[in-house]
């Protein structure tokens, strides 16, 4: 069965610091892989989706994460943060093309600290 | 577009009363998610529709849970008799197709006591 491991539940860093959020998966076949962010008291948006193609995904915000197959893993990252990036973030995957199945990880909550 | 709309934003009721949840999806989504969210258990898929036709409900926890989608622009989400177990934020998804970027309400917090 396929699963979705986010390895930190929270993740606290300084403003203008470097962050990487973790996401590791686990699948026998092809995945499909996804961040969504979450604000407070908001639903989940999607900051980006890695379907196929180049392993770097870059999204919104500034965000970017990297398919790594042979590690299982599809980590979040951002050069430099801001305050407004404090948030949940979920990593989530499906397999094959419907989002119907989409399994998401329990979520790391960033707190950017000034 | 308003985005997905969820009502009511709170609900608070008591154990054993029937609870109606509401979602309005994105005009020309055909795909509607229902998900359930809680400290224990993070973001769970209860039931999903395609067309407004239910496609995988094997996420929804029990009997007491049904959901109904009667037309493409209405769907429910019911608890009868609630418990104080399912407290928790609720949310609701719609996309255009199942290959596209899931489009999230603002979610219902409910409270059960």
């Amino acid at each position: 069965a396929q699963s979705v491991t986010q390895l930190d539940s929270q993740v606290p860093v300084f403003e203008e610091a470097p962050v990487e959020l973790r996401c590791n998966y686990s699948s026998s076949v092809s995945v499909y892989l996804f961040w969504y962010v979450q604000y407070p008291n908001q639903g989940l948006q999607l900051l980006l989706k890695y379907l196929s193609g180049s392993t770097l995904v870059k999204g919104i915000n500034g965000f970017e994460a990297e398919f790594n197959k042979s590690q299982t893993s599809f980590h979040l990252r951002k050069p430099s943060v801001h305050i407004s990036d404090t948030a949940e973030y979920f990593c989530a995957g499906s397999h094959g093309g419907s989002q119907g199945n989409l399994i998401f990880g329990k979520g790391t909550k960033l707190s950017v600290k000034p | 577009d308003a985005g997905v709309i969820q009502s009511p934003r709170h609900e608070v009721t008591e154990m054993g009363q029937e609870v109606t949840l509401r979602c309005k999806p994105i005009s020309g989504h055909d795909y509607l998610f229902w998900y359930r969210q809680t400290m224990m258990r993070g973001l769970e898929l209860l039931i999903y529709f395609n067309n407004n036709v239910p496609i995988d409900d094997s996420g929804m926890p029990e009997d007491r849970f049904s959901a109904k989608m009667p037309n493409a622009s209405f769907s429910t989400l019911k608890i009868q008799p609630s418990e104080p177990r399912d407290s928790a934020v609720y949310f609701c998804a719609s996309s255009r197709t199942g290959n596209e970027k899931l489009f999230f309400g603002s979610g219902t917090q409910l409270s059960v006591l």
